[in-house]
């Protein structure tokens, strides 16, 4: 079946840094991806939907400059964390689905820790 | 906004049958009734999904009410492995239509 595949599992960095975290579609061309955010005992929250070859376009709430999101293929889109703090902190999920597809296929998650 | 509501927790014996309801009754036409489930630090995992008739696969069966205003999912013979938190999805099948997730039932299953 389709399969979402997201790296790294986990990460630590210290504030200021920034942080990338790919997703890729491994058996499926994705056009459209989308990226979550959860806080501990919190639902997925939305914050973007990553387009192939256009902007993303980001949830009310989401800064843009913050959360950068680069969907430069059919396969993988990115998440870069910039300038990263201790409130960044959170389980970041990537999913997909594939074209004709009813199904949404969730990566397995990263694990953010900002010291 | 979501567009379900679910009890915030159940409690369900070991072997037993869990039966897990969601509200939905603001759902369009074309929009579809999914389940996933989470747990804990893992990305949800697909259940199953409907539009309008009863499903069934491997893993659960999906009761969804003549007028599509609620469902219901049935895990026929639970294990502590199904202790998740369940989340009651309305979307589109297209796929550029968002997901988003409302709270969900957390299920806990006693041994």
């Amino acid at each position: 079946g389709a399969v979402v595949s997201q790296h790294p599992s986990w990460v630590i960095c210290k504030s200021g840094t920034s942080v990338k975290i790919e997703c890729r579609s491994l058996d499926f061309q994705a056009t459209t991806m989308f990226w979550y955010r959860q806080f501990p005992k919190q639902s997925l929250m939305l914050m973007a939907t990553s387009n192939e070859g256009s902007k993303a376009t980001y949830e009310q709430g989401v800064e843009k400059d913050k959360f950068l999101i680069n969907h430069a293929s059919l396969t993988l889109s990115t998440l870069t964390v910039t300038s990263a703090h201790p409130e960044d902190s959170s389980f970041y999920i990537c999913s997909a689905r594939a074209q004709g597809r009813e199904k949404l296929f969730f990566g397995s998650g990263t694990q953010l820790s900002v010291l | 906004d979501a567009k379900t509501t679910q009890p915030p927790s159940m409690d369900c014996a070991e072997g037993r049958a869990a039966n897990l309801p969601c509200n939905h009754s603001t759902i369009s036409g074309n929009e579809y009734v999914y389940w996933y489930r989470q747990i804990h630090s893992q990305g949800p995992q697909y259940i199953i999904h409907g539009l309008k008739n009863n499903e069934t696969n491997e893993m659960a069966s999906l009761i969804i009410t003549e007028d599509r205003k609620s469902s219901t999912l049935i895990l026929p013979h639970a294990t502590l492995r199904d202790t998740a938190v369940y989340y009651c999805i309305v979307s589109p099948m297209n796929r550029d239509d968002k997901i988003i997730f409302g709270k969900g039932t957390r299920l806990h299953i006693l041994p």
